[in-house]
C-alpha cells in the first residue's frame, strides 16, 4: 500500500521561496503526482500537477525526481495569502487515490 | 458556471437520526467523490463514482450510503447518526472515468456536520 509523508507544519516569510516536499513509495508507475491548496472554511483547490522532472504553472513548480519516490512543490515569493495547507496526492499501484496529511505553511510579514 | 454545489452548509443531528448530502456539479465530469475531513487531519475518502450507474467503497465507507443519482448529481446518506461521524463532508467531481485516477478534482464548499 502507498504512503505519503509531509511535513506537519513550515514557516516562512514574504518574498521567500518555499519547498514542500512529499515522500511517496509504492505509487502507481503511470499516474501522476498532484498538489492540493485548503484555506480554512474551504474545499482544497488544485494547483499542480506533473508525472516527472519539471511542471511549472503561473503560481508554483513540481519537481519530481526520476525514481518517483517524493515530490516537491516550490511557491516562487510567496505572500501572506499563501498562507494555507497543502496536500500531495498520488495514486498507488492498486489505484487507490493516497493523500498526504497536509503541510500547514505559515507566512510572516 | 456553479462548478461543484452542496446542500445543506451546516447541519446537526442527534445520534440515530437519518440524513442525505447532496452534491451536483455543472462541469460534465465522469467522476464523483465523497470525503470527509476531521479538525485538523487530511481527506478520508469515503465512497466514488466512476461513472453514471457505478459507485465503489473509499477508505471508510462504513455508516455511510452514496447513490449516483445521474451524470449529475451524488448523494451519501447517514442512515443512523453517530458522534463519530461529526466532521467536514466535501464532494468532489473529476473529468477522468476511472474514478481512482489522479486527474484534477474540483471540490464544493463542504458542509459541516455535528452528531450529538
Amino acid at each position: 500500500l502507498a504512503k505519503t509523508t509531509q511535513p506537519i507544519s513550515m514557516d516562512s516569510y514574504e518574498g521567500q521561496e518555499v519547498n514542500i516536499t512529499c515522500s511517496h513509495n509504492n505509487i502507481a508507475t503511470n499516474d501522476y503526482i498532484t498538489w492540493y491548496q485548503q484555506f480554512p472554511s474551504q474545499g482544497p483547490r488544485f494547483i499542480i500537477q506533473g508525472y516527472k522532472t519539471k511542471v511549472t504553472n503561473e503560481v508554483a513548480s513540481l519537481f519530481i525526481p526520476a525514481d518517483r519516490k517524493s515530490s516537491t512543490l516550490s511557491l516562487p515569493r510567496v505572500s501572506l495569502s499563501d498562507t494555507a495547507v497543502y496536500y500531495c496526492l498520488v495514486g498507488d499501484k492498486d489505484y487507490q487515490l493516497i493523500w498526504g496529511a497536509g503541510t500547514k505553511l505559515i507566512i510572516k510579514p | 458556471n456553479a462548478g461543484v454545489t452542496q446542500t445543506p452548509k451546516f447541519q446537526v443531528l442527534k445520534t440515530g437520526q437519518s440524513m442525505t448530502l447532496q452534491c451536483a456539479q455543472d462541469m460534465n465530469h465522469n467522476s464523483m467523490y465523497w470525503y470527509r475531513q476531521d479538525p485538523g487531519m487530511g481527506l478520508r475518502l469515503i465512497y466514488y463514482s466512476a461513472s453514471e450507474g457505478t459507485t465503489d467503497k473509499g477508505e471508510v465507507p462504513n455508516g455511510y450510503n452514496v447513490s449516483r443519482l445521474n451524470k449529475r448529481e451524488f448523494s451519501l446518506r447517514l442512515e443512523s447518526a453517530a458522534p463519530s461521524q461529526t466532521s467536514v463532508y466535501f464532494c468532489a467531481s473529476s473529468e477522468g472515468d476511472r474514478g481512482t485516477h489522479t486527474d484534477t478534482q474540483y471540490f464544493g464548499p463542504g458542509t459541516r456536520l455535528t452528531v450529538l
